[in-house]
C-alpha cells in the first residue's frame, strides 16, 4: 500500500531563514504528488503539484518554491521565510480515486 | 475554477446524536471525496463517491451528481469522530477541496 512519508512534523524558523520540507512516497511508481498549505482553522491552499520528475506546476505566486529530484520524491522550499509562510504543510499523493496525505509539517515563522 | 462549498461550517454534537454534512459544487461532479482531518491534521480519505451512495460502519455517503451536491451522514456520533470533515473534487490532476466542516462531538 501507499505512504507518504513527510518531515519535519514540526519547525520553528525565525523570517528570513532558508525552509526545506521533504516528501517522499513509497508502494507507487510515477505518482502525482501535491503540495498543500492550510492556515489557521481550515481550507486546503493548493500549492504545487507535480505529474513527474522535474514537471511543477505552481498555483499560488509566492514565496515559495518547489522541486521533484526523484520519482518518489517532492521538496518544498523557500529561500527566505515570511511571517505569513506560518501553517500546517501537508504533502499528498493522489491517483485516480484514491488520495493519500503525509502527517503534515506544521510550521511557525517567528 | 471550481467552487466547493460546505455546510454548516461548524457543528457542535452530543455523543450518540446524528447529522449530516452537505457539500455544493459550482460544476459538474466529478471524482468526488470526502475526507476527514482528525484533530492532530492527519487527512484520511473516507469515500470516493461520483454518484450514488455508499456505506462504511456508521458513516454514509450520497452525491446527486445532477444536482451538484454531496451528503456525509454521520450516526451515533462518537468523540473520535471529531475533527474537520472535507469533500474534493478531482477534476484532471488538481483536487478542489471545500472549506470544511468543524464537527465536535461532545461525551
Amino acid at each position: 500500500s501507499q505512504t507518504i512519508h513527510q518531515w519535519p512534523a514540526t519547525l520553528v524558523q525565525p523570517v528570513g531563514s532558508p525552509l526545506s520540507l521533504e516528501c517522499t512516497v513509497e508502494g507507487t511508481s510515477n505518482p502525482n504528488l501535491y503540495w498543500y498549505r492550510q492556515a489557521a482553522g481550515r481550507g486546503l491552499q493548493l500549492l504545487f503539484y507535480s505529474v513527474g520528475i522535474g514537471q511543477i506546476s505552481s498555483e499560488v505566486p509566492q514565496n515559495l518554491s518547489a522541486s521533484r529530484p526523484q520519482d518518489r520524491q517532492f521538496i518544498l522550499s523557500s529561500k527566505k521565510l515570511l511571517l505569513s509562510d506560518s501553517g500546517f504543510y501537508l504533502c499528498a499523493w493522489m491517483g485516480g480515486t484514491e488520495a493519500f496525505f503525509g502527517q503534515g509539517t506544521r510550521l511557525t515563522v517567528v | 475554477g471550481i467552487q466547493v462549498e460546505q455546510s454548516p461550517p461548524d457543528l457542535i454534537l452530543q455523543e450518540g446524536a446524528n447529522s449530516t454534512l452537505r457539500c455544493n459544487f459550482s460544476d459538474s461532479v466529478n471524482n468526488l471525496q470526502w475526507f476527514h482531518q482528525n484533530p492532530w491534521g492527519q487527512l484520511i480519505n473516507l469515500f470516493y463517491i461520483p454518484s450514488g451512495t455508499k456505506q462504511n460502519g456508521r458513516l454514509s455517503a450520497t452525491t446527486v451528481a445532477t444536482e451538484r451536491y454531496s451528503l456525509l451522514y454521520i450516526s451515533s456520533s462518537q468523540t473520535t469522530d471529531s475533527g474537520v470533515y472535507f469533500c474534493a473534487q478531482n477534476t484532471g490532476n488538481q483536487f478542489y477541496f471545500g472549506t470544511g466542516t468543524s464537527l465536535t462531538v461532545i461525551p
